[in-house]
């Protein structure tokens, strides 16, 4: 079966700092992957998918930028974290035909 | 994609069937409905799709007009654990396409 990855659960940084979150996905090949970010008592925001290893579509013009570097890892950084970038961020994956997606547990990330 | 329309919340009583309404009245032939939650403070839950039939799994039962201009999602008995935010999504089911979420319904399961 398939299972996602995400870590870590909880993070605390200070602004300037940066940022790295990281997605595996198993028990699948070429996925599509997702990032997702959630400000407190907000929508669910997409900012980045993936196609395929190397192909990222941004959805939001943002502190954040995605690389897929193998095909079931997906990774969102930051060189400058703000306090803006606060916020529960999900991974998630549907199958290469788009049908239903699933989604990690999140990261909730809370910049100092 | 095709926008949606759900009320902001809703209340239901515990062992009572939730009846969730969604609008998407400029649906287009290939966008199907789905359905997710989100339980707080965790990731969102896929529940159902469908494209013109009415859909039945073991979580709950979606019912797709036949103009397809609007769906409801059903918790046949639901129990203070789905208390969540349910959200209706129409997309096109091809590769490529992104999952845009909107600002779903509130579901509140009392007993």
């Amino acid at each position: 079966s398939q299972t996602i990855h995400q870590w870590p659960a909880t993070l605390v940084q200070p602004v300037g700092s940066p940022l790295s979150l990281e997605c595996t996905v198993e028990g699948t090949s070429n996925p599509n992957l997702y990032w997702y970010r959630q400000a407190a008592g907000r929508g669910l925001q997409l900012l980045f998918y993936s196609v395929g290893i190397g192909q990222i579509s941004s959805e939001v013009p943002q502190n954040l930028s995605a690389s897929r570097p193998q095909d079931r890892q997906f990774i969102l950084s930051s060189k400058k974290l703000l306090l803006s970038d606060s916020g529960f961020y999900l991974c998630a994956w549907s199958p290469f035909m788009n049908t239903e997606a699933f989604f990690g547990q999140g990261t909730r990330l809370t910049v100092v | 994609d095709a926008k949606t329309t759900q009320p902001t919340s809703m209340d239901c009583a515990e062992g009572r069937a939730a009846n969730l309404p969604c609008n998407h009245s400029t649906i287009s032939g290939n966008e199907y409905v789905y359905w997710y939650r989100q339980i707080h403070s965790q990731g969102p839950q896929y529940i159902i799709h469908g494209l013109k039939n009415n859909e039945t799994n073991e979580m709950a039962s979606l019912i797709i007009t036949e103009d397809r201009k609007s769906s409801t999602l059903i918790l046949p008995h639901a129990t203070l654990r789905d208390t969540a935010v349910y959200y209706c999504i129409v997309r096109v089911g091809q590769a490529g396409t992104a999952l845009i979420f909107g600002k779903g319904t509130t579901l509140s399961v009392s007993s």
